[in-house]
């Protein structure tokens, strides 16, 4: 099983700061990465997939970066509207597939 | 877009059936998951169904308790829980399967308690 690790476990910016989000496989999973931002109450949403490509409708101040087993998601200037909990999930010799145990992102 | 039924409160041991309803007309064409969030928890992966239904993985957690099923005739998507545990109380999505998950149903929620 690939455990992938998300760091840090809470961030805390002020609006306009730049948020740098970590995610580290156990094992290579080449870009076969994916980052979702899910609010209280609602589904989670795509944001990134295969690493690098931002989903359709997905601001560009998100962006993804990363192969093998360290990958980042970036959020270039955060707004209100971004709280939630960020998850990085794998699709490499599955199954089992997995998710990181969130970053939940907070704003001051 | 993915719009979800069942769920609701049961008792240890006790029964479920989710459903899961696709709009549009590609819904055979692609494989689908279910996911859960258990209280104050991360996402956990459940079960993976593909587009025939000739490929079929479930998590350690729920196997040989949980069987998910689809009916492609009637864009359909179900996962039938039995032998439930209080541990498997969360809120369930469904999500069609693109290797990434995208989109998901709205959730709904399990309750597992005596």
């Amino acid at each position: 099983e690939i455990i992938l690790t998300q760091s840090p476990d809470t961030l805390s910016l002020s609006p306009g700061e730049r948020a740098t989000l970590s995610c580290r496989a156990s094992q290579g999973v080449k870009t076969y990465l994916h980052w979702y931002q899910h609010k209280p109450g609602q589904a989670p949403r795509l944001l990134i997939y295969d690493a690098s490509i931002r989903a359709t409708g997905i601001p560009a101040r998100f962006s993804g970066s990363g192969s093998g087993t360290d990958f980042t998601l970036t959020i270039s200037s955060v707004e209100p509207e971004d709280v939630a909990v960020y998850y990085c999930q794998h699709r490499s010799d599955w199954p089992p597939i997995t998710f990181g145990q969130g970053t939940r992102l907070q704003i001051k | 877009q993915l719009v979800q039924s069942g769920g609701g409160l049961v008792q240890p041991g006790g029964s479920l059936r989710l459903s899961c309803l696709a709009s549009g007309t590609t819904f055979s064409i692609y494989s689908m998951n279910w996911v859960r969030q258990a209280p104050g928890k991360g996402l956990e992966w459940v079960s993976y169904i593909s587009d025939s239904s000739t490929i079929i993985y479930y998590a350690d957690s729920v196997k040989g308790r949980f069987t998910v099923s689809r009916d492609n005739a009637n864009n359909s998507l179900y996962l039938q829980m039995n032998s439930l545990r209080v541990e498997d109380s969360g809120i369930y999505f469904c999500t069609r399967d693109r290797n990434s998950f995208d989109p998901w149903g709205q959730g709904t929620r399990v309750i597992v308690s005596s």
